[in-house]
């Protein structure tokens, strides 16, 4: 069975200050690992994918990952929030032992002070 | 080229009555996934389409919830004698082809039962 932890519910940061939102996994085989946001009322939007290749993942505006499979880790990292970051976020993990069904963490709210 | 979109955006209903949800994935894509989205939480695996077949529905929660997708591409997520605990967001993900893991998600159909 694959889950995630996503061991902060709520995350608040000034903008322009660095963003690290904590994502725990656990994976019997070699898992895909992903960081989806979604804004208010949108649909889920992919930021990046870790499949197997590098362990650094780089992702769409500005955000990074970095797989550490001795700590079973996968946190997201921004270095200077912006306004727009204010969103949802989720950690998924897949393997193909289920048909790559995804299983998402409950989720991380960003706000973004001014 | 177009995503993946879901029809309607909002669907109203009364408890007991019978509800039909629409997904049309990205053109092209084989393997389509239905999730749940309960308020303030991570979607949830509802049932996964390889082609025009289920190849796994353990994600639906009772008999009341059944899918189709008769010739491989449009799916109909249907409900019968809903109950006020379906309230949710029901999201529609494509992706390519069974083994690849990336899905790509539609904007969602919020249900609510009175």
């Amino acid at each position: 069975a694959q889950s995630v932890t996503q061991l902060d519910s709520h995350v608040s940061v000034s903008e322009g200050t660095p963003v690290l939102l904590r994502c725990n996994y656990s994976s019997s085989y070699s898992p895909s690992l992903f960081w989806y946001v979604q804004h208010p009322n949108k649909g889920l939007q992919l930021l990046l994918k870790y499949t197997s290749a590098a362990t650094l993942v780089k992702g769409i505006n500005g955000f990074e990952a970095e797989f550490k499979k001795s700590e079973t880790s996968f946190h997201l990292t921004k270095p200077s929030a912006h306004m727009s970051d204010a969103a949802e976020y989720f950690c998924v993990v897949s393997d193909w032992s289920n048909d790559y069904k995804l299983s998402f963490g409950a989720g991380t709210t960003v706000t973004v002070r001014a | 080229g177009a995503g993946v979109s879901q029809t309607p955006s909002n669907k109203v209903t009364e408890k007991g009555k019978y509800v039909e949800l629409r997904c049309d994935p990205i053109s092209g894509h084989t393997a389509l996934y239905w999730y749940r989205q309960s308020l303030g939480q991570g979607p949830e695996f509802l049932i996964y389409f390889q082609g025009t077949g289920a190849a796994d529905d353990s994600g639906l929660p009772n008999d009341r919830f059944f899918a189709v997708r008769p010739e491989g591409s449009v799916s109909t997520l249907k409900i019968q004698r809903t109950e006020r605990g379906d309230s949710a967001v029901y999201l529609c993900a494509s992706s390519p082809a069974r083994g690849t893991d990336t899905q790509y998600f539609g904007p969602g159909t919020r249900l609510t039962v009175l």
